[in-house]
């Protein structure tokens, strides 16, 4: 079955270091891949999306992401994270649908 | 963004009752859809729509309904609310194009407590 998987439920970087979030999808085919951040008590925003071509996708607010075939993955990035950045992020997949599927999500702490 | 507004914004109801989620959009997006979040499960889909009175279920259907009047408006219906049915429910919406793997564009969220 297509499925979504964030190993992580809970990450704490402080601020200005790096981060990396991972992603991992179970499907057959190359999924349609997509991460969303939901800040508290807001609706999801669209940070980045990857459908075909390149594999190191450019989003916003600094955050990028790479396709790896090989590994079934598509981890979120950012070089420096800010306070602004603690939210809840999302990976979602779409196989071939309408749909799509979301992992359980990774909520970031970020320590001053 | 998506103009998507959803109403109401909070409810708290009584087990046994019915409830109705109201979803609109000014975007003429020809896809909506409803999901629950609980924490530990992400986003779940419950039912979504693909056209005026074009729905179907997703993967938490049970003991909800939908309908579809209008290509802005899409209700989600409780019909006999269970505690279970605590969460929070958003509303998306998603642009149709050549490619069915449109971007998806979420409303604000109603926060629903069935006691």
């Amino acid at each position: 079955a297509q499925s979504v998987t964030q190993p992580d439920i809970h990450i704490t970087v402080s601020e200005g270091a790096s981060l990396e979030l991972r992603c991992n999808y179970s499907y057959g085919a190359t999924p349609y891949l997509f991460w969303y951040v939901q800040s508290p008590g807001q609706g999801l925003q669209l940070l980045l999306k990857y459908f075909s071509g390149d594999t190191l996708v450019q989003g916003i607010k600094g955050f990028e992401a790479e396709f790896k075939r090989s590994q079934s993955s598509f981890n979120l990035r950012k070089p420096s994270v800010h306070w602004s950045d603690a939210a809840e992020y999302f990976c979602a997949g779409n196989f071939g649908n309408e749909k799509l599927t979301f992992g359980t999500g990774t909520r970031l702490t970020i320590i001053p | 963004d998506a103009g998507i507004t959803q109403s109401p914004r909070h409810k708290v109801t009584e087990t046994g009752t019915p409830v109705t989620l109201r979803c609109h959009q000014t975007e003429n997006h020809r896809y909506m859809y409803w999901y629950r979040q609980d924490p530990g499960h992400g986003l779940r889909l419950i039912h979504y729509s693909y056209g005026v009175k074009d729905t179907d279920k997703g993967e938490v259907s049970d003991g909800y309904s939908v309908s579809r009047s209008k290509t802005e408006d899409f209700l989600l219906t409780l019909e006999s609310a269970t505690s279970s049915q605590t969460s929070v429910y958003f509303c998306a919406t998603g642009t149709s194009g050549s490619s069915v793997a449109d971007t998806q564009y979420f409303g604000p969220g109603t926060r629903l407590t069935v006691l």
